[in-house]
């Protein structure tokens, strides 16, 4: 599958602050998606988006379906300590494969 | 009640043997996949079967042979363990393509 290209790799929130990220592909996808993976679990869907242009919220989570079709943000308002962990990217065309990001690890800064 | 379960959490093992990892789903779902996870936490889809019949298979050495018994059931056998196969190994579990697969919690495989 493609490897999509997910910045940044890696940050440092302070609670309270808003962080965001973002995947872009070389390929377009039919459906963009973001997990998250806290550790010794398996990832877990945050937000699904299914159109382009698209603008979904999840709580203090917000994604957006680039127009486009080749990327996509994450946004996370005013974090809170259980937001660290690793946050993938993952894109969908019509077969059953997901195209996964190489992570942003968020921790928290001391 | 776990909705997608894999046997065991941890593996460690000398090269050269063989293993097997199980995984279970009580979901309903009629799609199972493998995903391994390496080091730098990247994740690759391996196999994926939809009520038993294999439609993904990527580039993975022979060594690795999924078999589904039924479709909640999906396990893997890995032949001739080398050190390059440890790794984290995710089931997931899907009805059809639709997104939002589920992942189990994953094996820690450690070849020495």
């Amino acid at each position: 599958g493609q490897q999509l290209n997910q910045s940044p790799q890696s940050m440092f929130i302070q609670e309270g602050e808003d962080v965001s990220m973002n995947c872009t592909s070389s390929s377009i996808f039919n459906t963009w998606l973001w997990y998250k993976q806290d550790p010794g679990e398996g990832p877990v869907l945050l937000i699904a988006l299914y159109k382009a242009g698209e603008l979904t919220s999840n709580g203090r989570l917000t994604a957006q379906f680039g127009i486009t079709r080749k990327d996509s943000f994450l946004n996370i308002s005013a974090s809170i300590p259980s937001d660290v962990g690793i946050y993938f990217c993952a894109g969908q065309l019509d077969d059953y494969k997901l195209s996964f990001g190489a992570g942003t690890t968020v921790t928290v800064r001391a | 009640d776990t909705a997608v379960s894999q046997t065991p959490k941890y593996l460690v093992t000398q090269m050269g043997n063989d293993k097997s990892i199980k995984c279970e789903q009580n979901l309903g779902h009629d799609t199972m996949y493998w995903y391994k996870q390496d080091s730098k936490k990247f994740l690759k889809i391996m196999f994926s079967y939809n009520n038993k019949e294999l439609i993904i298979n990527e580039t993975v050495p022979n060594r690795f042979s999924p078999k589904s018994p039924d479709k909640a059931h999906l396990n893997l056998h890995i032949n001739s363990l080398e050190l390059g196969d440890s790794a984290v190994y995710f089931c997931a579990s899907s009805q059809g393509g639709v997104v939002g697969y589920t992942f189990g919690s994953g094996t820690r495989l450690t070849v020495v």
